[in-house]
């Protein structure tokens, strides 16, 4: 079956340490994102790719990073410089400009 | 102001019942709209995409008015399973010239029995 998978479905993570959150897809969609939410409120971009090796930062970009080398992978490191981290953190992917498909997210506690 | 802005429910209606939600964007070039629909603590899926003409799906109906930058979603003898928050999605040109999807911050659904 087709989709988005993130690893893991629950983080702990203690302050000051870097994590690294894993999103796979096997859609063979050309662009990602990483979005974040809190409690009440919408998504916000963190950051996007469109494709290999090339990605963007959206809004809310500072305190993560991502890298793109392969396709089907976009794994996003939560470092110690972001300082509210704790959120549910979501991985989605897309063929174009309309629907993008989500992964099942991964949330995130700090400790 | 916010890019997305959405009813701040929560809305809690009986069975049957009829319930529309309304959102407004900004942009004045946003070129496509949508609709999506989060179960708690579950990730958005994709509802219905909204036209310019209108357009139904079953019990639900999606109405965009470009001119005063409004765009509805009206939901028809509501079942318990609608309940859901529903998020209102943008489609806007970045400035990295690359288009991205602007999400409301949604609004919450109770179908009670």
């Amino acid at each position: 079956d087709g989709g988005i998978t993130q690893s893991p479905k629950y983080l702990f993570r203690k302050e000051g340490q870097n994590v690294t959150l894993s999103c796979e897809q096997n859609l063979n969609h050309d662009a990602m994102y990483w979005y974040r939410q809190d409690p009440g409120q919408g998504l916000r971009l963190i950051y996007y790719s469109q494709i290999v090796n090339d990605f963007q930062k959206g809004d809310i970009a500072e305190g993560y990073s991502v890298s793109r080398e392969k396709k089907e992978s976009f794994p996003l490191t939560v470092t110690s410089a972001q300082k509210n981290p704790t959120a549910f953190y979501l991985c989605a992917s897309t063929t174009g400009v309309n629907e993008q498909f989500f992964g099942p997210g991964t949330r995130l506690t700090v400790l | 102001r916010k890019e997305v802005e959405q009813d701040p429910g929560p809305f809690n209606v009986p069975e049957g019942a009829t319930v529309a939600f309304n959102c407004t964007y900004s942009n004045s070039a946003s070129q496509s709209f949508f609709w999506y629909r989060q179960d708690c603590r579950k990730e958005p899926k994709l509802l219905m995409s909204v036209y310019s003409s209108g357009n139904e799906d079953g019990r639900f109906t999606a109405q965009l008015n470009r001119a005063s930058q409004y765009i509805s979603l009206l939901i028809r003898d509501s079942k318990l399973s609608d309940s859901a928050t529903y998020l209102c999605v943008v489609n806007t040109l970045s400035s990295g010239s690359a288009r991205q999807l602007t999400f409301g911050s949604g609004t919450q659904l109770t179908v009670l029995p």
